[in-house]
């Protein structure tokens, strides 16, 4: 089973306006944390934001926040006030904390989002 | 201050040839992660070191994939006898400590011929 899927290829958004990216992921693990990287054209991952599963509240950073919802297993991002610059490749990915693997990080698939002017 | 920084930035090489690829963490973190991306792929865990040592290369594909780390600091993915399917961006990462934030460098794109 994908222990992180993300359901959208591509996404399309209007400058200015909020898109939520979807993120679902699978674990049995009752401690992980759950990451989204935002991956441009240039090839670089760059951090966004993180939520572990023990915090009571949603994360945000700037415009990005995450909507967690733990009974679901999702973990979706969304994007307010889109830009030109956030047109980019967006991976979610977790991190489980038991055994020897909870360094290592599961990514999805990605999702490419489009903002148009 | 500085990222992680990666050297090649590209790599070309032919079948059944030898290659390093070299990762330069950010100062002071003592967790180093190696990744492999495909095309239009996400990024796929290889091996990570916590200091010197591997903590878990669980996701080395196979013996000709080694990855070393002798002063907790600056690591070299070694890959022996590449094939046409190693062809890929080779990701590194560096944590402060192995639960937390991984920052990524630029990659190294493989290809081989």
């Amino acid at each position: 089973a994908q222990k992180i899927t993300q359901t959208q290829p591509g996404m399309f958004v209007q400058e200015k306006e909020a898109v939520t990216l979807d993120c679902t992921y699978d674990t049995s693990d009752p401690s992980y944390g759950l990451f989204w990287y935002k991956q441009p054209s240039s090839g670089e991952m760059i951090f966004l934001i993180y939520q572990g599963s023990y915090d009571q509240q949603n994360a945000t950073e700037g415009r990005y926040s995450l909507n967690f919802q733990k009974a679901r297993k999702s973990a979706n991002l969304v994007i307010s006030a889109s830009q030109l610059g956030d047109s980019a490749m967006y991976f979610c990915a977790m991190r489980e904390a038991g055994g020897t693997s909870y360094g290592k990080l599961t990514f999805g698939q990605g999702t490419i989002l489009t903002v148009h002017p | 201050g500085a990222g992680v920084s990666q050297t090649p930035s590209n790599k070309v090489t032919e079948k059944g040839k030898y290659v390093e690829l070299r990762c330069d963490p950010i100062s002071g973190h003592t967790a180093l992660y190696w990744y492999r991306q495909s095309l239009g792929q996400g990024p796929e865990f290889l091996i990570y070191f916590q200091g010197t040592g591997a903590a878990d290369d669980s996701g080395l594909p196979n013996d000709r994939f080694f990855a070393v780390r002798p002063e907790g600091s600056v690591s070299t993915l070694k890959i022996q006898r590449t094939e046409r399917g190693d062809s890929a961006v080779y990701l590194c990462a560096s944590s402060l400590r192995g639960y937390e934030t991984q920052y990524f460098g630029p990659g190294t794109r493989l290809l081989v011929l």
